[in-house]
C-alpha cells in the first residue's frame, strides 16, 4: 500500500533532551513538509524540501532541524531549543507537477515535560 | 489581513441540511485552493480541490472559486452526522510552493 508513515503516534520526552520524529512515504513524491498544529489553530510550517538533499525553513523553524538524505525519508528533530515541543507533528507530501496539493500522514502527537 | 482566513465556528447544521463553509484570501496567495477535512485527534484529508473560477462537484461536496471577490467556499449537501469534523481552507502562496492553511471551521451536524 503506498502512502505516508510517521512514527511514533505518540511520543513522550523531557524537556531539554532531542528527539527525532520520522516519515516515510512510498508515493514517489518529490517533495516533503513539515507542520506543527496547537489546540484550536491551523497549521504552521516548520520545514520543507523539494528534492533530496535540500530543504528550506518554514514560518517557525527555530528549535528544529531536518535531514533529507533519501527521497523517502524526511526526519524532523525537535531540539532542546524549542521553547513550546509539545504539539501535534504532522508530515505531508506532494506530486510531482502538483506542488501545492498535499498528502498527510497521521501524525507524531509529542508531549514535553 | 491574514493570507488565509476562514471563520473559526462552529457552524452547527441539521442533519440533511446544507452546510456552507467559507474561506477568503489575500493578494500573496495563488489561484490553487484545498479544502481539508480534519477528524477531532487525527490528520487532515485532502476533499477537494480547485484551481478555477467558478464549482467544482464531487458527491455531495460542491467546491467555489470566486477570483474577484478572493473567496473560496464548501458546500456540503445532505450533511450528515459523520460530516462533524473541522474543515481547513488551504491555498498555495504565490511565491516559494508553500501552501498557508487557515484556521479551520468546526463543523457539527445534529441528528
Amino acid at each position: 500500500d503506498g502512502g505516508i508513515t510517521q512514527s511514533p503516534k505518540y511520543l513522550f520526552r523531557k524537556e531539554g533532551q532531542n528527539v527525532t520524529l520520522s516519515c516515510e512515504q512510498n508515493l514517489n513524491h518529490d517533495a516533503m513538509y513539515w507542520y506543527r498544529q496547537d489546540p484550536g489553530q491551523g497549521l504552521r510550517l516548520i520545514y520543507y524540501s523539494q528534492i533530496v538533499n535540500d530543504f528550506q525553513k518554514g514560518d517557525i523553524a527555530e528549535g528544529y532541524s531536518v535531514s533529507r538524505e533519501k527521497k523517502e525519508s524526511f526526519p524532523l528533530t525537535v531540539t532542546s531549543a524549542q521553547k513550546n515541543p509539545t504539539a501535534f507533528y504532522l508530515c505531508a507530501s506532494s506530486p510531482p507537477g502538483a506542488l501545492y496539493e498535499q498528502y498527510f500522514g497521521p501524525g507524531t502527537r509529542l508531549t514535553v515535560t | 489581513q491574514k493570507e488565509v482566513e476562514q471563520n473559526s465556528g462552529p457552524l452547527s447544521v441539521p442533519e440533511g441540511a446544507i452546510a456552507s463553509l467559507n474561506c477568503t484570501y489575500s493578494d500573496r496567495v495563488s489561484q490553487s485552493f484545498f479544502w481539508y477535512r480534519q477528524y477531532s485527534g487525527k490528520s487532515p484529508e485532502l476533499i477537494m480541490s480547485i484551481y478555477s473560477n467558478g464549482d467544482k462537484e464531487d458527491g455531495r461536496f460542491t467546491a467555489q472559486l470566486n477570483k474577484a471577490s478572493q473567496y473560496v467556499s464548501l458546500l456540503i449537501r445532505d450533511s450528515q452526522p459523520s460530516d462533524s469534523a473541522t474543515y481547513l481552507c488551504a491555498g498555495g502562496l504565490n511565491q516559494g510552493g508553500k501552501l498557508i492553511f487557515g484556521q479551520g471551521t468546526e463543523l457539527s451536524v445534529k441528528p
